[in-house]
């Protein structure tokens, strides 16, 4: 069975502080995908990233970035500098390869960046 | 190109109403997923449909929810006689093929419904 933990359920930062979010999955697939989406107060659910279970090399884009080890199976979000924009509710979920296997999402994380 | 649409953004039922939710798919996607997200939750998939067809609805309630994705119109997803424990947000994801292959879901920016 796939579960995804996110075991951070809220933390705050002061802005321009690195942060970094948890993310552990299980799952007995040896192909897989990971995903993190980000949920502003807004509501809306905004797509980050993607990352198939091949494919251990650690992504950067812009202030974010993400290490991916399957050894500890998990796949963290690291946000440098933090901003105010970036309070919002951070979700990681997981696809199997099983089929139509839709995506498993953890509990979230509530980043809070304060000024 | 649109992105995923969704409405109501918010809708609001008394006890035993029904609720019906909409969602319009990217142009192009023919994979749709719905899912739920109590409040303070994750997002729990309910249900994924291609056009015309239920794919998986091994998260749907047994009882009081359908969905259906007709061949031309929206997705809908309904809820009858709604309770209390239906309030939530639910949201919608299209996708142009299955999950898995080297693409992403668009989800819709959902419904928030509220039984009063």
């Amino acid at each position: 069975a796939q579960k995804v933990t996110q075991a951070q359920t809220e933390i705050s930062v002061v802005e321009k502080e690195d942060v970094t979010l948890d993310c552990v999955y299980e799952t007995r697939d040896t192909t897989y995908y990971l995903f993190w989406y980000k949920q502003p107060p807004s509501g809306e659910l905004v797509f980050l990233i993607r990352r198939n279970s091949f494919d251990e090399q650690n992504e950067i884009s812009g202030r974010y970035s993400w290490n991916f080890q399957k050894s500890t199976s998990s796949f963290n979000f690291t946000i440098t500098a933090s901003q105010v924009v970036d309070s919002a509710v951070y979700f990681c979920a997981l696809s199997e390869n099983s089929g139509n296997t839709p995506l498993v999402f953890g509990k979230g994380t509530r980043l809070s960046v304060i000024a | 190109n649109a992105g995923v649409m969704q409405n109501p953004r918010h809708l609001v039922r008394r006890r035993g109403q029904e609720a019906r939710l909409r969602c319009s798919p990217m142009k192009g996607h023919s994979h749709v997923y719905w899912y739920r997200q109590l409040p303070e939750e994750g997002l729990k998939f309910m249900v994924y449909l291609q056009k015309e067809n239920i794919i998986d609805e091994s998260g749907m309630p047994k009882e009081r929810f359908s969905a259906e994705f007709p061949k031309e119109g929206p997705s809908i997803l309904r809820i009858q006689q709604v309770v209390r424990g239906d309030s939530a947000a639910y949201f919608c994801a299209s996708s142009p093929r299955d999950l898995f292959i080297n693409t992403e879901a668009f989800f819709g920016q959902g419904t928030r419904l509220t039984v009063v």
